[in-house]
């Protein structure tokens, strides 16, 4: 069963850009969640999408945004990015996205850095 | 809120020696803890989860983990070490209502030979 898929792997913007990553989930997970990586603040959530409806939502600005299409392939998008926003950017997915309960499975990320 | 605290990190052990990755939690709801591993430019992997069922998790690659309410630690070991360990590794604790994972700051451990 093919895993976790990020696209692109590697991203360079210029600030004031936006920006949009992609991520395929397991096949039959319906749970797709994001995740911001960097050296400063560690790993946070951003958000989670579920049958194509945003469930949970972390603490970023409105700048950050997602969806979930039909086939529970799921989008970021970044507008206006800033200096700050660069970042290892990790989608995982799972079936139902109860953590307790179901594990998810983490893709490679998306490696964005803004110039 | 829930968070997890992760001691030292960086650990350096030599290899075939006893690996110790501390852990220590906060959370306001029974926990359930992860442990994760990430490898050069990849993903996170699981290690291994606690939910309840038993104290000490085995997961895999050999390690294992100890749930310990009193010291309300969790941490994670490795009877002998070997060079493809070498990784960062996370703590992880859900959050109150099960939706979304709290990770602890990391500890990379170098592994020598």
């Amino acid at each position: 069963k093919a895993g976790v898929t990020q696209t692109p792997r590697y991203l360079i913007k210029t600030r004031g850009q936006q920006v949009t990553l992609s991520c395929s989930p397991i096949s039959g997970h319906r749970s797709v969640s994001w995740y911001q990586q960097t050296p400063g603040q560690g790993l946070q959530f951003l958000f989670e999408y579920f049958s194509e409806t945003q469930r949970n939502k972390g603490n970023f600005p409105g700048r950050f945004s997602g969806r979930q299409f039909s086939n529970s392939r799921s989008e970021m998008n970044v507008s206006t990015l800033e200096l700050g926003d660069s970042a290892l950017y990790l989608c995982a997915s799972s079936l139902d996205g109860s953590i307790r309960t179901d594990t998810q499975y983490f893709g490679p990320g998306t490696r964005l850095t803004v110039l | 809120a829930q968070s997890v605290t992760q001691l030292g990190s960086h650990v350096s052990v030599s290899e075939g020696a006893l690996v110790l990755l501390r852990c220590n939690y906060s959370s306001s709801v029974p926990p359930y803890l992860f442990w994760y591993v990430q490898y050069p430019n990849q993903g996170l992997q699981l290690l291994l989860k606690y939910t309840s069922a038993a104290t000490l998790v085995k997961g895999i690659n050999g390690f294992e983990a100890e749930f310990k309410k009193s010291e309300t630690s969790f941490h994670l070991t490795k009877p002998s070490a070997h060079m493809s360990d070498a990784a960062e590794y996370f703590c992880a604790v859900s959050d109150k209502d099960g939706n979304k994972l709290v990770f602890g700051a990391g500890t990379i451990l170098r592994v020598k030979s």
